[in-house]
Parts: structure tokens; C-alpha cells; sequence
């Protein structure tokens, strides 16, 4: 079975300051990787997605994300935070099942504190 | 941009009752799912669905959860009894057929709070 681990509950970053936030998959197979974001009582928006190709992904808002098979990792980062970014990111894994549906597992999130 | 709706927002109930969360998916999407969020802690799957029927469930999707398509349009998850651990937020998503390919668009969720 697929799994994610965000080993970063809480992250503080000023604002102008870079971000990368860290994500490691387990999965027997080449994943399907999203970053989604969560701002307080909204749902989740998809920032990004991986399937297959070009290993760094972008997204919107400024984010990017770079898919490492032999690190498992799926890290997104943007190179100047904006104090609207402030939330909570998932990362998640995507697996394939027969009849074409996918079974997406979250990650614990990631919040993301903005300072001036 | 075509998004994915929810009703309600916000649903308060006593326990024992059942509850009706609804979803309006993306129009051209055929697989159906929903998650739910309890309150500080990670996104879960319940259930997926497609073709009027259930694809694949998570143990949490006992046998108080129901889905269904009632129409072309609405897809519902129904709690029969409620019990207090229910409370939660309840994502619905869907995704196009792509060949299962496709992103699941989530809703903006339902808060579900049982007292």
C-alpha cells in the first residue's frame, strides 16, 4: 500500500524568503504525486501534479515541485513566499487501480506560517 | 472553471441521527469519491465510485456510510446513526475518465459536527 510522510508539521518562513517543503513516497510502482493546499476552513486546492515526464513540475501560484525517484521525493518549493501563502500543504500519492479509478493517500500536512 | 460543490457547509446533528452530505461533482467526470478530515489530523479515503457503484472502500466506510447517485448530477454520502467520532470535515472529489488518469478535484467540504 501507498504512503506519504511530510516530516515537517510546522514550518516558519519570512515573507521574500524561499520555502521547501519536504515529501517522501512509498509505492511499489512510478506514483501519481500532487501537492494540494488548504487554507483555514476552505477546501483543497491542487497546486500541482506529477503523472509522468519531465521531472520538475509547475504549478500555480509560483510553486514547483521536482520529482526524485531515487529518493522517493516529491518537494515542493517557491523561490519568494507571499504572506497569502500561508496554510497547509499535502502531499499525496495517487495509485492506479484497475477500472481507472485511483486511490489518493495524504500526507499529515505541512503548515506553513508566513512572518514579515 | 467548472468546480466541485458541496451542501452544506456546515451540518450539526445529534447523535443517532442520519445525515445526507451532498456533492454536485464536475459535469464531465465519472469517478466519484469521498474523504473526510478529522479535526487536526490527516486527509482520509472512505469511498470511491464509479459506474453506480462502489469501486473501492477504506475500513473507516462501515456499514452506517452509504453512498449514492441519485441523479445525474448529485452524489450523496448518507450517515445513518451518527456517533460523535463522525465529526469531521467530508470532501467529495471527482475526476475525469482520462483513461484514470485524472486529478481528483476536491469540494470545498462539508463540516460535519455531531453532538
Amino acid at each position: 500500500a501507498q504512503s506519504v510522510t511530510q516530516p515537517d508539521i510546522h514550518i516558519t518562513v519570512s515573507e521574500g524568503a524561499s520555502l521547501e517543503l519536504r515529501c517522501n513516497y512509498s509505492y511499489g510502482a512510478t506514483p501519481y504525486l500532487f501537492w494540494y493546499v488548504q487554507s483555514p476552513g476552505q477546501g483543497l486546492q491542487l497546486l500541482l501534479k506529477y503523472f509522468s515526464g519531465d521531472t520538475l513540475v509547475q504549478g500555480i501560484k509560483g510553486f514547483e515541485a521536482e520529482f526524485k525517484r531515487s529518493q522517493s521525493s516529491f518537494n515542493l518549493r517557491k523561490p519568494s513566499v507571499h504572506w497569502s501563502d500561508a496554510a497547509e500543504y499535502f502531499c499525496a500519492v495517487g495509485a492506479p487501480l484497475s477500472g481507472g479509478y485511483q486511490k489518493v493517500t495524504f500526507g499529515t500536512g505541512t503548515k506553513l506560517q508566513v512572518i514579515p | 472553471e467548472p468546480e466541485v460543490t458541496q451542501t452544506p457547509s456546515h451540518q450539526v446533528t445529534q447523535m443517532g441521527q442520519e445525515v445526507i452530505l451532498r456533492c454536485v461533482p464536475i459535469s464531465n467526470h465519472l469517478y466519484f469519491y469521498w474523504y473526510r478530515q478529522i479535526l487536526g489530523q490527516k486527509v482520509e479515503f472512505l469511498v470511491s465510485f464509479y459506474n453506480n457503484e462502489i469501486s473501492e472502500k477504506s475500513e473507516i466506510f462501515d456499514d452506517q456510510f452509504s453512498v449514492e447517485r441519485p441523479d445525474g448530477s448529485n452524489f450523496t454520502l448518507k450517515i445513518r446513526s451518527t456517533k460523535l467520532e463522525d465529526s469531521a470535515m467530508y470532501f467529495c472529489a471527482s475526476s475525469p475518465i482520462a483513461g484514470g488518469l485524472g486529478t481528483q478535484y476536491f469540494g470545498p467540504g462539508t463540516r460535519l459536527t455531531v453532538l
